[in-house]
């Protein structure tokens, strides 16, 4: 069974510009949620999608913002990148939005530098 | 709402020796409790969980936590340790009857083990 799959690995942006990050959950998973993970703050949740809803958000700005598809595959867009967005972003997949076991299964990251 | 502390950020330790990373938790309510693990270059995955039952709980690969409901502690030990258990562990919780979204993370504890 696959893993979660995110999409590009690395990449180098400059001040101002946009990104767009995809993740692929495991087959059969309908959950995504995306995390910031930077050495000072850790693992930060940005927001969680389910059946294609927005269930949840963490706090952020609004340049930061996601979707999901009807193949539950979702993709996190950062507007107006600034210094400090640089960070791992990580996407984690469950079976549902309701679970309460916690088990995630992330991906390897998109590790996004900002110039 | 809840936080979780992860006193030590590092953990230098030699191969074949015993560790124990800890973590304290703060909670009005009852919550499940988690260890992830991040090896380099990769995404998390989980060790290990408390959901209910017996406090002490233990991963395939030698590690064990206990539940101190008392000290609000879940700390994780192991009892001799490879040079492969190298890498970044983080604490987590989420309150009982919650979603993942609810899964808060510690800074993360880096275990570095010298031959």
């Amino acid at each position: 069974k696959a893993g979660v799959t995110q999409t590009p690995r690395y990449l180098i942006k400059t001040r101002g510009q946009q990104v767009t990050l995809s993740c692929s959950p495991i087959s059969g998973h309908r959950s995504v949620s995306w995390y910031q993970q930077t050495p000072g703050q850790g693992l930060q949740f940005l927001f969680e999608y389910f059946s294609e809803t927005q269930r949840n958000k963490g706090n952020f700005p609004g340049r930061f913002s996601g979707r999901q598809f009807s193949n539950s595959r979702s993709e996190m867009n950062v507007s107006t990148l600034e210094l400090g967005d640089s960070a791992l972003y990580l996407c984690a997949s469950s079976l549902e939005a309701g679970a309460v076991t916690g088990e995630l299964f992330f991906g390897e990251g998109s590790r996004l530098t900002v110039l | 709402a809840q936080s979780v502390t992860q006193l030590d950020s590092q953990v230098p330790v030699f191969e074949e020796a015993p560790v124990e990373l800890r973590c304290n938790y703060s909670s009005s309510v009852s919550v499940y409790l988690f260890w992830y693990v991040q090896y380099p270059n990769q995404g998390l995955q989980l060790l290990l969980k408390y959901l209910s039952g017996s406090t002490l709980v233990e991963s395939i690969n030698g590690f064990e936590a206990e539940f101190n409901k008392s000290q609000t502690s879940f700390h994780l030990r192991k009892p001799s340790v490879h040079i492969s258990d190298t890498a970044e562990y983080f604490c987590a919780v989420s309150p009982r009857g919650h979603s993942t979204d609810k899964l808060i993370f510690g800074t993360g504890t880096r275990l570095q083990v010298f031959p």
